[in-house]
């Protein structure tokens, strides 16, 4: 069984550009998380969606923003780029059948804004 | 208010000897639950374990063991005979009730010298 694939592995933008990653959730899977990582903050939540509705979100600025398709893939933007930006952006799906389930990663997009 | 603190930001032991991570957490709910999560350098996290708040069981599973204290608020995650496979930062996370978000830790950088 393929894991969560996400796309591309690494992006270099520049300040004020928009950014558009990919996630593709374990086959069967319906919930698809988004984390940022960065050395100072950790990981922080981003959103959740299941079932093509946004079900949580994080303390992040509008310009992060998401969606997820009937086939439980994923996308995550990110508009106006800003240096801080910066970051590993980790994908994570679950079947959700209930929540607090354990979640799946996967390897991230490593996203730098120059 | 959620909050996961892992004291330990780096750790360095020396090959079969024994490693224990420190996870200490803050929740206002009855029910939750606990995570740790391993990230190798290929940047995937990696599920170890899932513990609600009602099974305060401690768990083994071969040479890793978790140690769940409610009286404390802390879920400590022991490495017997540690091997050089397991350098890695470890995360460790909540999740309440209500909702699919996750809180994690800064984690802990552990290293085995050969």
């Amino acid at each position: 069984k393929a894991g969560v694939t996400q796309t591309p592995r690494y992006l270099i933008k520049t300040r004020g550009q928009q950014v558009t990653l990919s996630c593709s959730p374990i086959s069967g899977h319906r919930s698809v998380s988004w984390y940022q990582q960065t050395p100072g903050q950790g990981l922080q939540f981003l959103f959740e969606y299941f079932s093509e509705t946004q079900r949580n979100k994080g303390n992040f600025p509008g310009r992060f923003s998401g969606r997820q398709f009937s086939n439980s893939r994923s996308e995550m933007n990110v508009s106006t780029l800003e240096l801080g930006d910066s970051a590993l952006y980790l994908c994570a799906s679950s079947l959700a059948s209930a929540t607090n389930e354990k979640l799946f990663f996967g390897s991230g997009t490593q996203l730098s804004v120059l | 208010a959620q909050k996961v603190t892992q004291a330990q930001t780096e750790i360095s032991v020396v090959e079969k000897e024994d490693v224990t991570l420190d996870c200490v957490y803050e929740t206002r709910d009855t029910t939750y639950y606990l995570f740790w999560y391993k990230q190798p350098p290929s940047g995937e996290l990696v599920f170890l374990i899932r513990r609600n708040s009602f099974d305060e069981q401690n768990e083994i599973s071969g040479r890793y063991s978790w140690n769940f204290q409610k009286s404390t608020s802390s879920f400590n995650f022991t490495i017997t005979a540690s091997q050089v496979v397991d350098s890695a930062v470890y995360f460790c996370a909540l999740s309440e009730a209500t909702g699919n978000q996750f809180y994690f830790g800064t984690g802990t950088s552990l290293t085995v010298i050969p």
